[in-house]
């Protein structure tokens, strides 16, 4: 069974500061994806690496996927209190026979406060 | 024009019942999953159908079967409810089922509370 952790679990700083969260593994996946969930929603995708060391931006959102396809990074810069939510990390492996599930990571709850 | 749509958004019940929750998809996506979030947060895959067909069956007690009338509809039904199985239930589709070119898409989640 793969397992994903995620750290930190609980995340609590100030509007503008930088920060980074991490999902780490023992096994290798296709691909890693982070999702961002808001209360009372489902989760939706920010981003899916594909490649060991990729790294994909979107605005102040660093991605990166390590080089052994095990482990993950999002680093936000100067965070807004729009950032507030949960992230969760989500490996996935293509076994072939179409139509694998995703494996989750606990997630990190962040909190931006201004 | 939602994606993923849920029914109902919250549901309360005794322990013991049998319920159903329902799951339409607009997408034409051929892949649709249920997960289950505790009350951690921890999200975790149940069961997922491509083309009508049960493709994952992950070590979820048999009280739980997915019934797939059509590739646009994945309904989770429930027998012999227990207070174990509160959570919030996801439905999800895809359009091949393979998340490494895939986007899943979830729908806005179910609330089950057994009493």
């Amino acid at each position: 069974t793969q397992l994903l952790e995620q750290s930190p679990q609980f995340l609590s700083i100030q509007e503008g500061e930088n920060l980074t969260v991490y999902c780490n593994s023992s096994s290798v996946f296709s691909s890693l994806q982070w999702y961002r969930q808001e209360p009372g929603e489902g989760p939706v995708l920010l981003v899916t690496v594909v490649t060991g060391g990729e790294v994909k931006k979107l605005k102040r959102l660093t991605f990166q996927f390590g080089d052994a396809r095990k482990d993950s990074s999002l680093h936000i810069t100067a965070a807004q209190p729009g950032d507030t939510g949960l992230y969760l990390c989500a490996g996935a492996w293509d076994s072939g026979g179409g139509a694998d599930g995703l494996t989750f990571g606990k997630g990190t709850h962040l909190i931006i406060q201004p | 024009d939602t994606a993923v749509s849920q029914t109902p958004k919250y549901l309360v019940t005794q322990m013991g019942n049998d319920k159903s929750i329902k799951c339409e998809q607009n997408l034409g996506h051929d892949t649709m999953y249920w997960y289950k979030q505790d009350s951690k947060k921890f999200l975790k895959i149940m069961f997922s159908y491509n083309n009508k067909e049960l493709i994952i069956n992950e070590t979820v007690p048999n009280r739980f079967s997915p019934k797939s009338p059509d590739k646009a509809h994945l309904n989770l039904h429930i027998n012999s409810l227990e207070l174990g199985d509160s959570a919030v239930y996801f439905c999800a589709s895809s359009f091949l089922g393979l998340p490494s070119t895939d986007t899943q898409y979830f729908g806005p989640g179910t609330r089950l509370t057994v009493l």
